[in-house]
This record gives C-alpha cells, structure tokens and sequence, in this order.
C-alpha cells in the first residue's frame, strides 16, 4: 500500500522568505503526484499535479514542485511566500494503475504553513 | 461552472443515530469520491463511484456506506454514529480521464 510522508507537520516563516515543504512517497511503481492547499474551514484546492513529462512543475500563487523518481520525492517550493499562503498543505499520491481507477489518493499527514509579518 | 456542492455543511449527531451527506459533482463529471479528515487519521478513502458503480473502497467498517444516482449526484451514509466519526468529510469529483480530483467545502459532522 501506498504511504506519503511529509516530514515536518508545521513550518513558520517570515513574510517575502523562500519555503521548501518536503513530500516522500513510499512506492516505486509509477505514480501521479499531487499538492493541495486547506484553507481553515474550506475544502481542498488543487495547487498542483505531475502526471507525466517534466519533473518541474509550476502551479497556482507562485508554488512550484519537482519530481524526483529515485528519491520518491516530490517537494513543494515557493521563492517567496506572502501571509496568504498561511494554510496546510497536502501532499498525495495515486497508483496509475489503482484497480482500474485513478480517482484513489493517499494523502501525506500535512504541513501547516504559517507565514509571519 | 459551479463547483462541488456538499450539504449539508454543518451537523450535530448523538451516538447511535445515522446521518446521510449529499454531495453534487461539477456538472459533467461522473466520478465521485468521499474521503473523511480527522486531526488522528488525516485524510482517508472512504470509496469511490462511477456511473452508479463503487469501482474502489478504503478500509472503513460496513457502517460507512454510498450510493451514486443517474444523475452523478451521491451520498454517503454513516449508521449506528460513534465518537470517532466526527470528521470532515470531503467529496470530491472528477471527468474521465482526468486523473485530479476536484474537492467540495465538505461536511462537519460532529457526534456527541
């Protein structure tokens, strides 16, 4: 079975600063990627995906990850970060071939990212 | 485009009741998943369907139940409530082929 680690539960930041939020998935088979971003009491908004193609991949507000196979990591980044993005972010991951369907994802814990003045 | 459309956003349980949650996917898209957020357990599969179909299941008791109609739209449906189902629960929908989900304000559920 799939597993996702995201090694630290909470990062604080100062404002305009670089982060870097660390993703690990467990298996070597081929896989989609993913990052979502939680805003309290709201639901999950895609950030990003990699599904095939370049191992850099850009998404919303700025974030950016890259896929790196023999590590199985997929780490989030983003040069510099604004109080908005005070959020938990949510790595997570599906099989290609997850019994016929590609909709089963397994989340890592969480990063909580906090973003101060 | 309307987006995912869960209700009811907010509930209040005792232990023993049951409690059905509705969600409405993106128009078009006829896959629809649920998964349950606790602060313990984080983000977990409950199961997915497909034209009407559960096509996969996660590791949930037989309390934890869905159905999915003609029109894309499903519930899910939690019998005999304990403690420890209060949680979030998110659905999400997605179009063929697409491989993201799309996920939904979710549902507070909370049993006392």
């Amino acid at each position: 079975a799939q597993s996702v680690t995201q090694l630290d539960s909470q990062v604080p930041v100062f404002e305009e600063a670089p982060v870097e939020l660390r993703c690990n998935y467990s298996s070597s088979v081929s896989v989609y990627l993913f990052w979502y971003v939680q805003y309290p009491n709201q639901g999950l908004q895609l950030l990003l995906k990699y599904l095939s193609g370049s191992t850099l991949v850009k998404g919303i507000n700025g974030f950016e990850a890259e896929f790196n196979k023999s590590q199985t990591s997929f780490h989030l980044r983003k040069p510099s970060v604004h109080i908005s993005d005070t959020a938990e972010y949510f790595c997570a991951v599906s099989d290609r071939d997850s019994g016929g369907s590609n909709y089963k994802l397994t989340f890592g814990k969480g990063t909580l990212l906090t973003v101060n003045p | 485009k309307a987006g995912v459309t869960q209700t009811p956003r907010y509930l209040i349980k005792t232990r023993g009741q049951q409690v059905t949650l509705s969600c409405s996917p993106i128009s078009g898209h006829r896959s629809v998943s649920w998964y349950q957020q606790t602060p313990g357990q984080g983000l977990q599969f409950l199961f997915e369907y497909f034209s009407e179909t559960q096509r996969n299941k996660g590791n949930f008791p037989g309390r934890f139940s869905g159905r999915q109609f003609s029109n894309s739209r499903s519930e899910m449906n939690v019998s005999t409530l304990e403690l420890g189902d209060s949680a979030l629960y998110l659905c999400a929908s997605s179009s063929t082929g697409a491989n993201v989900l799309t996920f939904g304000a979710g549902s507070r559920l909370t049993v006392l």
